[in-house]
């Protein structure tokens, strides 16, 4: 099943902080982030790990609550490379361990100078 | 490391006709998993291969849709009859599945257009 994630796009001002959500009406192992810029591949940024961990990546962090299956990427004094569509995906449990990564329809974050 | 390749980058063709791409995943990588994607959506699960063992594939998938990996290494993804909704970016990634800890690393995508 497919998580859902909000806002759908996000305007800022450089410098301005964001949060993306991620939820899924799944049990979930884990939370995976990505990036992905208009034209190119989906870039990996981070995985979270059930355990309610938080990960960070300079200023890019991220939260994971197994009990609400929910996940959030947090952004903060975005730069102008921050731009992109952000997807989480994520992955349930299944007979013999993890199953495949689905990903959310994504979020438009757009950066302004 | 020369990354995931995909073959071709892009591909036109006619409705009804078959078409098949390539995917080389990094080389170490026992996961490939095939998406597709259209514009403003996110990357939509088709299947994946855990070494040459296909484990699992969309139910929301048509019969039309056939993937192979063969030997464990490179795989296919072939469309038959295509028809236009099938027009999308194709992309393939792979993973070091280590326990339960997996980075997928995406490639270009074929780009494909049915008219």
């Amino acid at each position: 099943q497919q998580p859902v994630q909000s806002p759908q796009a996000v305007i800022l001002r450089e410098g301005e902080d964001a949060v993306i959500n991620c939820s899924s009406s799944k049990a979930l192992y884990s939370v995976h982030w990505y990036r992905q810029k208009h034209g190119e591949a989906p870039v990996f940024l981070m995985i979270l790990l059930k355990g309610g961990e938080q990960k960070g990546h300079e200023k890019i962090s991220a939260s994971f609550n197994e009990k609400k299956q929910q996940s959030s990427l947090y952004l903060t004094a975005s730069q102008l490379s921050y731009s992109g569509t952000y997807f989480c995906g994520t992955e349930g449990y299944s007979g013999g361990g993890a199953d495949g990564l689905t990903f959310g329809k994504g979020t438009h974050l757009i950066i302004q100078p | 490391d020369t990354g995931v390749s995909q073959d071709p980058r892009h591909k036109i063709t006619k409705r009804g006709q078959n078409v098949t791409f390539r995917c080389d995943p990094i080389s170490e990588h026992n996961r490939l998993y095939w998406y597709r994607q259209t514009l403003g959506q996110g990357p939509e699960f088709l299947t994946y291969f855990q070494n040459e063992a296909q484990l699992e594939k969309s139910r929301l998938l048509s019969d039309r849709f056939s993937a192979e990996r063969p030997k464990g290494s490179f795989s296919t993804l072939e469309i038959q009859r295509t028809e236009q909704g099938d027009s999308a970016m194709y992309l393939c990634a792979s993973s070091l599945l280590t326990g339960f800890n997996e980075k997928l690393f995406f490639g270009s995508g074929t780009q494909l257009s049915v008219l």
